[in-house]
């Protein structure tokens, strides 16, 4: 089945540090993915949805200059969390449609710490 | 997409089946209803969707009201690894849109 690898599944990083978080689809080809965060006990928020080739879109309330996504490729997006602070601290999940079964696959997180 | 509104929990003995339900009395026609799952720490994973009809596969099976007004996610034989958050979500199925995703219902399997 269509598989998401996000890599990596948890990272610790200093305050003011940039942190890079990378997703592949492994066995198909995916023209958006979106980003996901989810805090402690909640359920997953859209951050945004990223589009290969174009300018990622965000929801509201997510500043994109803090949270800068890259599609360049079919099978890659990624998400770095810049000048991170320990409120960013999160589960970051990304997903993807597969197409044609209308599905959505998931990627299996990414625990960000920042201390 | 449409509100959905599920219990925040519900428990369920193994062995036994576990019913969940799902209201969604807004859906419009040509949105599906999906169901995942997330096990603690984990990515969500697909469980089974549908439009009208009832659904089955190798890990559950939907029921849907005539109305489409509601619908009931049942595994058929609990497991204790059956214990997560379940999530139903309604969508339409053309785009590229986004899955949102409400509180769902935290299951909790007993042995």
């Amino acid at each position: 089945g269509a598989v998401v690898s996000q890599h990596p599944s948890w990272v610790i990083c200093k305050s003011g540090t940039s942190v890079k978080i990378e997703c592949r689809s492994l066995d198909f080809q995916a023209t958006t993915m979106f980003w996901y965060r989810q805090f402690p006990k909640q359920s997953l928020m859209l951050m945004a949805t990223s589009n290969e080739g174009s300018k990622a879109t965000y929801e509201q309330g997510v500043e994109k200059d803090k949270f800068l996504i890259n599609h360049a490729s079919l099978t890659l997006s990624t998400l770095t969390v810049t000048s991170a602070h320990p409120e960013d601290s999160s589960f970051y999940i990304c997903s993807a449609r597969i197409i044609p079964s209308y599905g959505y696959t998931f990627g299996s997180g990414t625990r960000l710490t920042v201390v | 997409d449409a509100k959905t509104t599920q219990p925040p929990s519900m428990d369920c003995a193994e062995g036994r089946a576990a019913n969940l339900p799902c209201n969604h009395s807004t859906i419009s026609g040509n949105e599906y209803v999906y169901w995942y799952r997330q096990i603690h720490s984990q990515g969500p994973q697909y469980i089974i969707h549908g439009l009208k009809n009832n659904e089955t596969n190798e890990m559950a099976s939907l029921i849907i009201t005539e109305d489409r007004k509601s619908s009931t996610l049942i595994l058929p034989h609990a497991t204790l690894r059956d214990t997560a958050v379940y999530y139903c979500i309604v969508r339409a199925n053309f785009g590229n849109e986004k899955l949102t995703f409400g509180t769902g219902t935290r299951l909790t399997i007993i042995p």
